[in-house]
């Protein structure tokens, strides 16, 4: 029972290089989300998508794409790392509005990023 | 726009009540949640209110929601050094109801 499967755990750019985060669910979630994780500011809401190829941007967009080719799998582009994009990053997954009754999201287990 | 506040640091004593508090800004949130995060792991869902309760009772953990003040508080009974974590209060303000608007998080120590 994977769940949500984020990878890699740990990674360390340059500023200026480029990466993908990866994230896959195996629980047929229509709805799927980024988050970064930054101390004293909680999750803020990176991009997410209501299904196969459909994106938006959330709270803190700039710096970042998203492409939703397949229901299971949504990676995170960095386009040109900066050192203000360390930080430790979720994907989380849910049950799309009308699918059912409340919207519990399911985390991995995060993608720790240093951009230096 | 939304706005989740909650205290950074709680330290308790085992054996003692937890209670966290958090206060909101969204009226129209359908649900307000809690989340529990360990060291090195993601968020996993604790417990929710639907916004129509007062008090949800589940186990050791109660949960009260003021919606007039829009103040939500945990509280953990008989606290365990295994609750030490950080724990999030959440709101989910957008008519989709499916992007959450976390609070900053609140670190729960419990000493022995």
């Amino acid at each position: 029972n994977a769940g949500v499967t984020q990878t890699p755990k740990f990674q360390v750019l340059k500023t200026g290089q480029s990466m993908t985060l990866q994230c896959a669910q195996d629980m047929n979630h229509e709805y799927m989300s980024w988050y970064r994780q930054d101390p004293g500011m909680g999750l803020r809401l990176i991009h997410y998508s209501v299904g196969a190829g459909i994106t938006d941007q959330g709270e803190v967009p700039n710096g970042y794409n998203v492409s939703r080719s397949t229901t299971e799998d949504f990676p995170l582009r960095l386009l040109s790392a900066a050192p203000s994009q360390t930080s430790v990053y979720f994907c989380a997954s849910s049950y799309a509005w009308g699918q059912a009754e409340r919207a519990e999201a399911f985390f991995g287990q995060g993608t720790r990023l240093t951009v230096v | 726009g939304e706005d989740v506040e909650q205290s950074l640091f709680l330290s308790v004593r085992e054996g003692d009540s937890s209670v966290i508090n958090c206060t909101y800004t969204d009226s129209s949130s359908t649900y307000l949640y809690w989340y529990k995060q360990e060291p090195g792991a993601g968020l996993q869902l604790l417990t929710y209110i639907f916004s129509n309760m007062d008090m949800k009772q589940d186990q050791r953990l109660t949960v009260l929601l003021n919606k007039k003040d829009k103040h939500l508080s945990l509280r953990i009974a008989d606290t365990q050094t295994g609750d030490s974590a950080i724990y999030f209060c959440a709101e989910t303000p957008d008519n989709y109801g499916q992007n959450f608007v976390f609070g900053p998080g609140t670190r729960l120590s419990v000493l022995p």
